[in-house]
């Protein structure tokens, strides 16, 4: 079974600081795997994922993540904080259920980010 | 182009009463899936709905159930509400190509009291 584990609930950071949000999975086949950002009282917004192509992989809003299969890692970095990077982050892995893709999500790491 | 929309933004329910959130998948997406997210957790997947046939499903009750319609906009319903229904509950959309990609709607937040 598929499982991601992120490490730390809360990460607090001061403006400029390079960010770095853990995650670590369990996957029986090569996975597909995915960060998304949840700001307050809103839905989820894919910040990028890695699908077996190139190990280091860019998303939006300056992250970056790198997968690691010998340390089953996907951590997540930006090198500079800002403000409005303050929301949760999740961790997810894609497999099949059967017939269709389902996420699997870790439990989420909230990110503070302090002047 | 239109992401993913749902309605309502929030809903206020009794115990035992019964509820239908909606969801319009984002042009060109044909798969949609739905998850709860109760708070201070990650969302749990519910199901998934490709070409209007329910397509996987996770760890949900039968009084959890879908439809998806020929334009690939879905439904869920949800019977003989409890508290612990209590969440937000995100609808996602992904390609039939590119299923493992999903795109997020903003949600409905659903109070049972």
């Amino acid at each position: 079974a598929q499982s991601v584990t992120q490490l730390g609930s809360h990460v607090s950071v001061s403006e400029g600081a390079l960010v770095l949000l853990r995650c670590n999975y369990s996957s029986s086949v090569p996975p597909y795997l995915f960060w998304y950002v949840q700001y307050p009282n809103q839905g989820l917004q894919l910040l990028l994922k890695y699908t077996s192509a190139a190990t280091l992989v860019k998303g939006i809003n300056g992250f970056e993540a790198e997968f690691k299969k010998s340390e089953t890692s996907f951590h997540l970095t930006k090198p500079s904080a800002h403000m409005s990077d303050a929301a949760e982050y999740f961790c997810a892995v894609s497999h099949f259920t059967g017939g269709g893709n389902k996420l699997t999500f870790g439990t989420g790491t909230q990110l503070k980010v302090e002047l | 182009e239109t992401g993913v929309t749902q309605s309502p933004t929030h809903l206020i329910k009794t115990r035992g009463q019964q509820v239908t959130l909606r969801c319009s998948s984002q042009s060109g997406h044909n798969t949609v899936s739905w998850y709860q997210q109760a708070l201070g957790q990650g969302p749990q997947f519910i199901f998934q709905y490709y070409r209007e046939e329910e397509n996987g499903r996770g760890n949900f009750p039968p009084r959890f159930s879908g439809l998806q319609f020929p334009n690939y906009s879905s439904e869920l319903n949800v019977n003989a509400l409890e508290l612990d229904d209590s969440a937000l509950y995100l609808c996602a959309s992904s390609p039939g190509d590119k299923q493992e990609t999903q795109y997020f709607g903003p949600g409905t937040r659903l109070l049972v009291l």
